[in-house]
């Protein structure tokens, strides 16, 4: 059972442009989402997240949507660079629960 | 740099043998996160402790336990391995045991042959 969903595994844009990386869930008890960054043998890195008492969080060229009512989150990167070029992974985490759910991940690829 | 260091960072061994895998948290954190991620998949979570306690339990199979010791380090034991359990296993640390941010090691690569 995929609680954490990305259904998008790759994403092209051009340089410039914005990406929008989406994610779904399933679990009405996640409160608190996340958004890792991971290029190629190297662990994740965090991004950006988010807590269900807000619909947007901004950090720089990143923006996190939170949409509870369609239990569906998207990270916004404006502008795109080449250096943005990585696997990006979504992660969810519930009140009562210690786990952190993560997404299948979208490779974003970013053309100069 | 995370502040989280795995060990071994590459491990090539052979079916139905044993390995440990090794974790030291972030100086000051007290929960370490065990993942799995196999060829093109997501990150599987495994296990967490909190200060030395298991405090949740995911996708781990028997052949596999955990442990985190008084200095907080952790170690993820597989045994009985299988060419299914080839994978990247890593090692994540928070401050505490609910929300906020997990900072991730670089992982270690496991291969069974």
């Amino acid at each position: 059972d995929q609680q954490v969903k990305q259904n998008s595994p790759s994403l092209s844009v051009q340089e410039g442009r914005i990406s929008i990386l989406n994610c779904d869930y399933t679990n009405s008890m996640f409160d608190y989402f996340l958004w890792y960054k991971k290029y190629p043998a190297e662990g994740p890195t965090f991004l950006i997240s988010i807590s269900s008492i807000k619909d947007k969080n901004e950090d720089g060229r990143f923006t996190v949507f939170l949409n509870k009512s369609a239990k569906h989150l998207s990270l916004h990167i404006v502008p795109s660079q080449p250096g943005d070029s990585a696997v990006y992974f979504c992660a969810a985490s519930g009140s009562g629960t210690y786990k952190y759910i993560f997404g299948t991940g979208t490779r974003l690829k970013v053309l100069a | 740099d995370s502040g989280v260091t795995q060990t071994p960072k590459h491990l090539i061994t052979a079916t139905g043998q044993r390995v440990t895998l090794r974790c030291s948290p972030r100086s000051g954190d007290l929960s370490v996160y065990w993942y799995q991620q196999s060829l093109d998949q997501g990150l599987q979570f495994l296990i967490q402790y909190y200060n030395g306690e298991e405090r949740a339990k995911g996708n781990i199979l028997e052949r596999f336990s955990a442990q985190q010791f008084p200095d907080l380090h952790s170690e993820l034991n597989l045994s009985s391995l299988e060419l299914g359990d080839s994978a990247l296993y890593f090692c994540a640390s928070s401050v505490g045991g609910l929300a906020g941010e997990l900072f991730f090691g670089e992982g270690s690569r496991l291969t069974v042959l």
